[in-house]
């Protein structure tokens, strides 16, 4: 059974340039959500995919936005990298069962290390 | 006031020693808690849900005090390899009926030799 699974593993990137990181799923799973990790922090939401829709969104601008496909895929753009941006980032899955419970576990992949230079 | 707050630590104690954290969470309506684990440059990975009447898994023991919005967990006879830093992680409904997932800044736990 494939956990989640995210790509690249690191990325070096400068500022003002785009990057697009990639997640699937654990197997079963239809909910995917995106979480930016900077050095010393808890992880912090970005936002959240199921059914193909951006569910709801944390505190992000818009040059983060993203996309989930019909496999339940997702990829997370980021758009006009700043140095700020650099950080761990994260993509878990849940099952929603087609209803929304606050007890639905999430599961993380390894996470993309991205550096801003 | 963060919504789940924890003290970051680091804790360093000596391996056997007994280790305890807290988080302490502001909205009320918060319907399920977990501890994560996060080693270094890893992701975090769950530990364990807590739950209302407490709960253990071995050496570790986690316990909810709704009343005062904090959750806890109990590590017992610390070992070397529970060094790492446990994520507490609270969840909710938003207004929107979708599941918030808020995280606090993680406890360092450091056990020493």
């Amino acid at each position: 059974d494939a956990g989640v699974t995210q790509s690249p593993t690191h990325l070096i990137k400068t500022r003002g340039q785009q990057v697009t990181l990639r997640c699937s799923p654990k197997s079963g799973h239809d909910t995917v959500s995106w979480y930016q990790q900077a050095l010393g922090q808890g992880p912090q939401f970005i936002f959240q995919y199921y059914e193909e829709e951006e569910r709801q969104r944390g505190n992000f601008p818009d040059r983060f936005s993203g996309h989930q496909f019909p496999n339940y895929s997702s990829e997370l753009n980021v758009n006009a990298l700043l140095l700020g941006d650099s950080a761990l980032y994260l993509c878990a899955s849940s099952l929603s069962k087609g209803g929304f419970s606050a007890k639905n576990i999430q599961y993380f992949g390894a996470g993309t290390r991205l550096s801003v230079l | 006031r963060k919504e789940v707050e924890q003290d970051p630590g680091p804790f360093n104690v000596p391996e056997g020693a007994t280790v305890a954290f807290n988080c302490t969470y502001s909205n009320s309506a918060s319907q399920s808690f977990f501890w994560y684990r996060q080693d270094c440059r890893k992701e975090p990975k769950l530990l364990m849900s807590v739950y209302s009447s407490g709960n253990e898994d071995g050496r570790f023991t986690a316990q909810l005090n709704r009343a005062s919005q904090y959750i806890s967990l109990l590590i017992r006879d610390s070992k070397l390899s529970d060094s790492a830093t446990y994520l507490c992680v609270v969840n909710s409904l938003n207004s929107g009926g979708y599941q918030k997932v808020t995280f606090g800044i993680g406890t360092k736990l450091q056990v020493i030799p």
